[in-house]
């Protein structure tokens, strides 16, 4: 049973816009909700996590917005960047013992 | 470097050999998850220790798979008979309270080809 439902699997934006991903979650008792960015061939990066209690977080181009009435959580990434091109996974947690990723988003930024 | 470090990086192996993976994490890290990753999927837990305890085990994972962090540090995990199923990235990842709130590091992993 997949905790984390995230949607689109793959991404395709111009240079300059705005993707956003979003996840879905069924565990009322999630209490950390991270987003890592992955390149080929290495470990998963932390870019910014939320909590229950807040709405929305910024970190430069990178904005969270989470739902708790929905159980959903985004991401947007402003102004993409070729650079941005990746795999995005949404996660949750309760108290980070155990976390639950989601499938992923395969993004592409064209130039 | 003083990230999260694992060794191999990658290893092939024949189906029923054993293998042994380890995982160096951040220094003072005390805690220090396993998870395993195939091709289009994210992360799955395997299990996590903090210090030298190991206090959370995924049900999925078999009888097969055994972790150990014997002094708290370094971590090793593995597999007895491997078999084709196996193959996957298995990723590693230290975090401590007082950084992010046990913000998680990865390492870059081991990927296990089984054959």
């Amino acid at each position: 049973q997949q905790q984390v439902k995230q949607s689109p699997q793959s991404l395709i934006v111009q240079k300059g816009g705005i993707p956003i991903i979003n996840c879905a979650y069924e565990n009322t008792a999630f209490d950390y909700f991270p987003w890592y960015q992955q390149f080929p061939g290495k470990g998963p990066a932390l870019l910014i996590a939320i909590r229950p209690d807040v709405s929305e977080k910024k970190e430069g181009r990178f904005t969270i917005s989470f739902n708790k009435s929905a159980k959903q959580f985004s991401l947007h990434i402003m102004d993409s960047q070729p650079g941005d091109s990746a795999t995005y996974f949404c996660a949750a947690s309760i108290s980070r013992n155990q976390f639950y990723f989601g499938t992923g988003t395969s993004l592409t930024v064209i130039p | 470097d003083t990230g999260v470090s694992q060794n191999p990086r990658h290893k092939i192996t024949k189906r029923g050999q054993n293998v042994t993976f380890r995982c160096d994490p951040i220094s003072e890290h005390n805690r220090l998850y396993w998870y395993r990753q195939t091709l289009g999927q994210g992360p799955e837990f395997l299990t996590y220790f903090q210090n030298e305890a190991q206090l959370e085990k995924s049900r999925l994972l078999s009888d097969r798979f055994s972790a150990e962090r014997p002094k708290g540090s370094f971590s090793t995990l593995e597999i007895q008979r491997t078999e084709q199923g196996d193959s996957a990235m298995y990723l590693c990842a230290s975090s401590h309270p007082g950084l992010g709130l046990y913000e998680q590091y990865f390492g870059p992993g081991t990927r296990l080809t089984v054959t």
